[in-house]
């Protein structure tokens, strides 16, 4: 049973457009929430982080959104770049667990 | 310098036979994973180690046994392999029960044949 859920498999954006990434969760426990970039061959990378105390976490051109209430989370890039072309995981976790729950990934696609 | 270092990144090998992959993690964490990627590219924990201790063992077969003679290392060995067993697998470390990010590996591409 999946705890994170990505629905989107695949988002394709212009550059220098924002790129919206969703994520949805079921588990009312988790009070951490991550997302996570991956290139072909690479491990996940750290992008951003949220705490369940926040509704929003900004670093740069990425921002994170928490919405407890509808347990959804989004990662905003603006303005996108080709370099921000990879898979983009949302991750979940509970305070004092040793564990994090992964979404599908989504695959995103910045046109030149 | 790597953060997180798994070897080997591509191991072919033949149904039956036993592999390991070694990770090692120089961020001084206590916590360490292994995560496995499987076809529909789903991330999963498998296992999660505190100072060495095992904490989660998530319903993984018990051919698959992680060793982790030290903080800084958690090796995953598989027995009698499996064609199922073909995966991704990621090895991560964190600062433990603190909410902070999960370092990965570069992950080991297993392909049993």
């Amino acid at each position: 049973d999946q705890q994170v859920k990505q629905n989107s498999p695949s988002l394709s954006v212009q550059e220098g457009r924002i790129s919206i990434l969703n994520c949805d969760y079921t588990n009312s426990m988790f009070d951490y929430f991550l997302w996570y970039k991956k290139y072909p061959a690479e491990g996940p990378t750290f992008l951003i982080s949220i705490s369940s105390i926040k509704d929003k976490n900004e670093d740069g051109r990425f921002t994170v959104f928490l919405n407890k209430s509808a347990k959804h989370l989004s990662l905003h890039i603006v303005p996108s770049q080709p370099g921000d072309s990879a898979v983009y995981f949302c991750a979940a976790s509970e305070y004092n667990f040793n564990k994090f729950y992964f979404g599908s990934g989504t695959k995103l696609n910045v046109k030149p | 310098d790597t953060a997180v270092s798994q070897t080997p990144k591509y191991l072919v090998t033949q149904m039956g036979n036993d592999k390991s992959i070694k990770c090692e993690q120089n961020l001084g964490h206590d916590t360490m994973y292994w995560y496995k990627q499987d076809s529909k590219k789903f991330l999963k924990i498998m296992f999660s180690y505190n100072n060495k201790e095992l904490i989660i063992n998530e319903t993984v077969p018990n051919r698959f046994s992680p060793k982790s003679p030290d903080k800084a290392h958690l090796n995953l060995h598989i027995n009698s392999l499996e064609l199922g067993d073909s995966a991704v697998y990621f090895c991560a470390s964190s600062q433990g029960n603190l909410n902070t990010e999960a370092f990965f590996g570069q992950g080991t591409r297993l392909t049993v044949v």
